[in-house]
C-alpha cells in the first residue's frame, strides 16, 4: 500500500510569511500532484510534477519533485489570505488506475 | 468551474431511504470515479470505471452501488447507509487514467451527504 504523509497538518501564519509544505513516501511516483481544496468545494488542481527534481513556478507557488520521486514539496512565498485552504499532495503508481492522496495541510493565513 | 458536476450539493437521508447521487463531466474523458472525504482521513477510492467499465472496487460495502451507463455519467446508489457513511462524496475523471501517463484528475464540487 502506498502512503503520502504531509506535514504539517496545520499551519496558521500572517499574511506576508513564506511557507513550506512537505509530502514524504517510502514509495516511489510516476507523478505527483498538488490539489487545493476550500471548504464544501471539490479538490482544484494546481500543478503535476512527473520528472525527479523537476521545479515548477504557479506565481507565488513553487512545486518540486524529490530527485527519486518519493518527495515533494510546495513552498508559498508571501502568503496571502487568497491561499488559505486544505492543500493535498497526490501520487500516481505506475500503470495504476488509482491516486494515493495525503491527509493534507490546512493551511490559514490571517491577514 | 472543472467541467464536472455533481448533483444534489447536500443530501440528508434517513438509514432506511434510498438514494442516488448523479456526476456529469463534459471533458471528453474515459475514466471517472467515487472518492469519500471524511474528516481527519485522506481522500478514499472507492470505484474507478474506465470506458464504462468498472476497474477497481476498494472493498466498498455492498449498500454502495456505482453505475455507469456512458463515459460521460456516473452514479452512486445508495441504500440502508449508517451514519458513519456521512461524508464529502466526490466524482472525478481523468483521461487516461493519472498513473498510466495520463492526465490528471479533476473533481466535481461533491455531495455532502448526512446519514440520520
Amino acid at each position: 500500500t502506498q502512503l503520502l504523509e504531509q506535514s504539517p497538518q496545520f499551519l496558521s501564519i500572517q499574511e506576508g510569511e513564506n511557507l513550506t509544505v512537505y509530502c514524504n513516501s517510502s514509495s516511489v511516483f510516476s507523478s505527483l500532484q498538488w490539489y487545493r481544496q476550500e471548504p464544501g468545494e471539490g479538490p482544484v488542481l494546481l500543478v503535476t510534477v512527473v520528472t525527479g527534481g523537476e521545479v515548477k513556478k504557479l506565481k507565488r507557488l513553487t512545486f518540486q519533485f524529490g530527485d527519486a520521486r518519493k518527495d515533494s514539496s510546495l513552498h508559498i512565498t508571501a502568503a496571502q489570505p487568497g491561499d488559505t485552504g486544505l492543500y493535498l499532495c497526490a501520487g500516481a503508481g505506475a500503470g495504476s488506475y488509482q491516486l494515493t492522496f495525503g491527509k493534507g495541510t490546512k493551511l490559514s493565513v490571517i491577514p | 468551474e472543472t467541467g464536472v458536476t455533481q448533483t444534489p450539493r447536500h443530501l440528508v437521508m434517513g438509514m432506511t431511504n434510498k438514494k442516488s447521487l448523479k456526476c456529469e463531466q463534459h471533458l471528453g474523458h474515459n475514466a471517472m470515479y467515487w472518492y469519500k472525504q471524511s474528516a481527519k482521513k485522506p481522500l478514499e477510492l472507492m470505484f474507478v470505471y474506465n470506458f464504462k467499465e468498472q476497474t477497481e472496487n476498494n472493498s466498498v460495502p455492498s449498500r454502495f452501488s456505482p453505475e455507469c451507463p456512458n463515459s460521460s455519467h456516473l452514479f452512486l446508489h445508495l441504500h440502508t447507509l449508517q451514519p458513519e457513511d456521512s461524508a464529502l462524496y466526490l466524482c472525478a475523471s481523468s483521461h487516461p487514467p493519472p498513473g498510466r501517463g495520463g492526465t490528471e484528475a479533476f473533481f466535481g464540487q461533491g455531495t455532502r451527504l448526512t446519514v440520520v
